[in-house]
């Protein structure tokens, strides 16, 4: 198993500022992922992280919206940049681990 | 796009009762399929998967079943109880890059 830990787990941010979110995972894992879950939604990939690579955006996600960093096998940010209310939501770290795809806590953003 | 929708976004059971919640999935290739239990303020947890090779599994509690033919996946918990309300996701892995699709979500209310 792997447990996964995130920083904030909230905040309350004023449009047009930017927000870094941590991901700490407890084991070394080649695979992170970040997801965003917008109020009352379900779960949106935002995109692929992997160690020693570009990030790999969905459709609708790009890397000057929300960059994302992962210098090594346990850790990983996403920022939220130029921040607007459409913003508020959960995001959360995934990792895939050898039986199944394990989540963080999420971190609850609000935009003012 | 491909998708993955439930049919009931709310489900409200009584204590002890059984719970069936349905999920339709809409791309054929996909050859993995996960539930996932979101109690408020958490990341989703795995509660059970099924491979395309296989229409019912069983784990405690819990049992999920896939038909193919129409698309269809259902889980069904036995005995339902107030520690089972949450918001759950069926997932689908998309088998040519790994990536996790999620339906809509139901949200199980279990009334004592």
């Amino acid at each position: 198993s792997a447990v996964i830990s995130q920083k904030p787990s909230r905040d309350i941010c004023q449009r047009g500022t930017s927000l870094t979110i941590q991901c700490q995972v407890d084991s070394q894992v080649t695979m992170m992922f970040w997801y965003r879950q917008q109020p009352g939604q379900s779960l949106t990939l935002i995109a692929t992280a992997n160690q020693g690579s570009e990030a790999t955006y969905e459709s609708g996600f790009v890397i000057d919206k929300f960059p994302i960093s992962r210098p090594n096998l346990t850790f990983s940010t996403l920022t939220v940049s130029n921040m607007s209310p459409e913003d508020s939501s959960i995001y959360l770290c995934s990792v895939e681990g050898q039986d199944e795809q394990y989540f963080g806590p999420g971190t609850r953003l609000t935009v003012t | 796009g491909e998708s993955v929708g439930l049919h009931l976004p709310t489900l409200s059971v009584q204590e002890g009762d059984n719970s069936i919640i349905n999920c339709a999935y809409s791309n054929s290739a996909s050859d993995y399929f996960i539930w996932y239990k979101q109690e408020s303020g958490k990341g989703p947890q795995f509660i059970i998967d099924i491979r395309s090779n296989m229409d019912k599994r069983q784990g405690q509690r819990v049992t999920v079943l896939l038909n193919k033919t129409v698309k269809h996946l259902s889980l069904q918990i036995a005995a339902t109880q107030p520690g089972d309300s949450a918001v759950y996701f069926c997932a689908e892995k998309n088998n040519q890059g790994g990536k996790l699709i999620f339906g809509q979500g139901t949200e199980l209310s279990v009334k004592p």
